[in-house]
């Protein structure tokens, strides 16, 4: 079945620590992006990436960084400049179609929890 | 730029009772409107768009959506809750013909539907 793998789903990072939160899809979109949900404030947009080897920054993107060295993949680090983290981490894909009447396919999220 | 108001936190629904979830929208020129839900520890799933053509739109698990150009609203409406309906329910808007620049998602709303 085709669809996108987020792993792990749970994830513990000690003060300081970076971690890489792994998105994978095997829907042969092109855009890939990643959201944070935080309970009362709905999806916020991190980072997002159209085409392999680039990306943009989102609304959020400080204390996180991502690479798209190949289009199935999208890994998203937590880096310790990232003072409150914890969240879950939801990552979407969607086929380019220029006219964006398209939504999106969601991963089933990575909680990641500061201890 | 583009928002999407939720003005509910919380909608309360006894089952069998018709349900609506509100959704207002902001943004330059035409709009793609798109309605997803969550269920507990997973990723949000689609329910159904308006890209253009009749303002009703039909989705799934029985869900329709009204899209009302004049007062930019896109509630989301159920004739009969089921207990299993309960989750959490987003919306989401892109301007028409902007490409695929990431979705807008609103803050989310709670439906409980009481048995």
């Amino acid at each position: 079945d085709g669809g996108i793998t987020q792993s792990p789903k749970y994830l513990f990072r000690k003060e300081g620590q970076n971690v890489t939160l792994s998105c994978e899809q095997n829907l042969n979109h092109d855009a890939m992006y990643w959201y944070r949900q935080d309970p009362g404030q709905g999806l916020r947009l991190i980072y997002y990436s159209q085409i392999v080897n680039d990306f943009q920054k989102g609304d959020i993107a400080e204390g996180y960084s991502v690479s798209r060295e190949k289009k199935e993949s999208f890994p998203l680090t937590v880096t310790s400049a990232q003072k409150n983290p914890t969240a879950v981490y939801l990552c979407a894909s969607t086929p380019l179609t220029g006219t964006g009447d398209y939504g999106y396919t969601f991963g089933s999220g990575t909680r990641l929890t500061v201890v | 730029a583009q928002s999407v108001a939720q003005p509910e936190d919380q909608v309360n629904v006894a089952e069998g009772n018709p349900l609506t979830v509100k959704c207002t929208y902001s943004v330059s020129g035409n709009p793609y409107l798109f309605w997803y839900v969550q269920y507990p520890n997973r990723g949000l799933q689609f329910l159904l768009k308006y890209i253009t053509g009749d303002n009703l739109v039909k989705g799934s698990y029985g869900f329709e959506a009204e899209f009302n150009k004049s007062q930019t609203s896109f509630h989301l409406k159920k004739p009969s809750a089921l207990v299993s309906d309960s989750a959490l329910y987003f919306c989401a808007v892109r301007a028409l013909n902007s490409g695929n620049t990431p979705l807008v998602f609103g803050k989310g709303t709670r439906l409980s539907v009481i048995a």
